[in-house]
């Protein structure tokens, strides 16, 4: 099994500010990464497939990159709706998620 | 729209089995791979199981492997579990969430349900 570590677990900061998230994977997984959105009460929202391509609908601010072990998600402008946590998932075996990095306001 | 709705949660002794079931709409069903994933409450998210678009490729995680079975209906646009030998630690919020692609490994999870409520407890 692909094991998915995410850091850090919790990362305080304030509207306008750049959020860097990292997702690190056991053993490669080429691009084979999806990033993932889940607001209190909510179920998850896909944000990126495949390290770097948007999904529908999905805002500019938004942006991923990576490729083997190694993988980021970008928000370059906080906006107050983005305080949520996000999720790391691979997909070159059976699907697994990272545990999940919270963005909570500074 | 794009929906779907799963249903068959509920409280259930250590032990015994469930089957729960999700209604698609609003998209090709057999086009698509789908899944179960379940989470916790305050918990992170943990992939169960998943099946191809026409069923010939069944995938599942690690713990629930052997007592879980996932099914598809195509012509009437259903996804299944079968869960078995119910334990408490499978107590969870289980969605059904639909794939980007016709297979189990596809490139994202694009749509997902509301969830149901699976409680075990003695």
């Amino acid at each position: 099994e692909i094991v998915l570590t995410q850091s850090p677990a919790t990362l305080s900061l304030s509207p306008g500010e750049r959020a860097t998230l990292s997702c690190r994977a056991s053993q490669s997984v080429s691009t084979y990464v999806a990033w993932y959105q889940q607001k209190v009460g909510q179920a998850p929202r896909l944000l990126i497939y495949d390290a770097s391509n948007r999904a529908t609908g999905i805002p500019a601010r938004f942006s991923g990159s990576g490729s083997g072990t190694d993988f980021t998600l970008t928000i370059s402008s906080l906006e107050p709706e983005d305080f949520a946590v996000y999720y790391c998932q691979q997909r070159s075996s059976w699907p697994t998620f990272g545990p999940g990095t919270k963005v909570d306001i500074k | 729209e794009v929906q779907l709705v799963e249903s068959g949660g509920g409280l259930v002794q250590p032990g015994r089995s469930l089957r729960l079931s999700c209604a698609a709409s609003g998209f090709k069903f057999d086009d698509y791979a789908m899944h179960w994933v379940r989470q916790v409450p305050g918990k992170g998210l943990e992939w169960v199981s998943g099946i191809s678009w026409n069923g010939g490729n069944a995938g599942y995680g690690k713990s629930v492997k052997g007592r879980f079975t996932i099914s598809r209906d195509n012509a009437r646009n259903f996804l299944f579990v079968e869960v078995n030998s119910l334990r408490v630690d499978d107590t969870a919020l289980y969605y059904c969430v639909k794939d980007r692609d016709d297979i189990l490994t596809g490139s994202g999870m694009d749509v997902w349900g509301q969830g149901t409520t699976v409680t075990v407890s003695s």
